[in-house]
């Protein structure tokens, strides 16, 4: 499979504190994606991230890419109650222009 | 802007029933997708499609038939319903070319 596989499955948090979950593919990358998806909603997305790019940020979400491990870690710093969700990264990969792989997710729980 | 919107929202099917269900997004974008997410496996790709009149096959296509007779809308189809297809299905749309994808909020079916 090409999907992109989180690590870990689930994590739970305090309130305040930070949530770093990774994700790790198999073949090379045109970009990789994170979304967010809260209970019984759809996805969204959050932040993309280009092969050539090292590092993004957006608010309080920072993003890396690391190709030559073939793996991406999302940061959410200072998390509050409404970061409960699932996250998911999704990779495209090249020669395939139409279509994203989304690993399971990482489910993130904040506690107050 | 009503994005990516998904009917019904819930439905539960009998063995061999069928259905129809509708995806419709007003963002005027090329691409559309079904998903289907069931747990612990994240969301697999089952048809997409590049434009309109066009449709191909994803992930796990088997049982189910699309169709894109306008631009806006893309139906997924089950002839024969059976319990494995008891999943949440995710209508996605997007301008391809490896960009982000909006979703819409999902219809959860029950085949009994």
């Amino acid at each position: 499979s090409q999907q992109g596989e989180e690590d870990p499955q689930a994590l739970s948090i305090q309130e305040g504190e930070n949530a770093t979950m990774n994700c790790s593919y198999k073949t090379s990358i045109n970009n990789l994606q994170w979304y967010r998806q809260n209970s019984g909603r759809g996805l969204v997305h959050l932040i993309l991230i280009r092969s050539n790019e090292r590092e993004k940020h957006s608010g309080r979400l920072r993003v890396t890419l690391d190709t030559s491990k073939k793996s991406s870690s999302l940061l959410i710093t200072a998390s509050r109650a409404a970061d409960t969700a699932s996250y998911f990264c999704a990779t495209a990969f090249l020669g395939n222009d139409y279509k994203l792989s989304f690993g399971a997710g990482t489910t993130v729980t904040v506690r107050a | 802007n009503a994005g990516v919107t998904q009917t019904p929202k819930f439905r539960v099917l009998k063995t061999g029933q069928s259905m129809t269900l509708l995806c419709a997004q007003d963002m005027n974008h090329e691409y559309m997708y079904w998903y289907r997410q069931d747990p612990g496996m994240g969301l697999r790709l089952i048809h997409y499609s590049v434009g309109e009149g066009t449709t191909a096959k994803g992930e796990v296509p088997d049982g189910y038939n699309v169709s894109r007779l306008k631009k806006q809308n893309f139906l997924l189809g089950l002839e024969s319903a059976a319990p494995s297809q008891t999943s949440v299905y995710f209508c996605a749309s997007g301008r391809g070319n490896h960009n982000e994808q909006f979703f819409g909020p999902g219809t959860r079916l029950t085949v009994l």
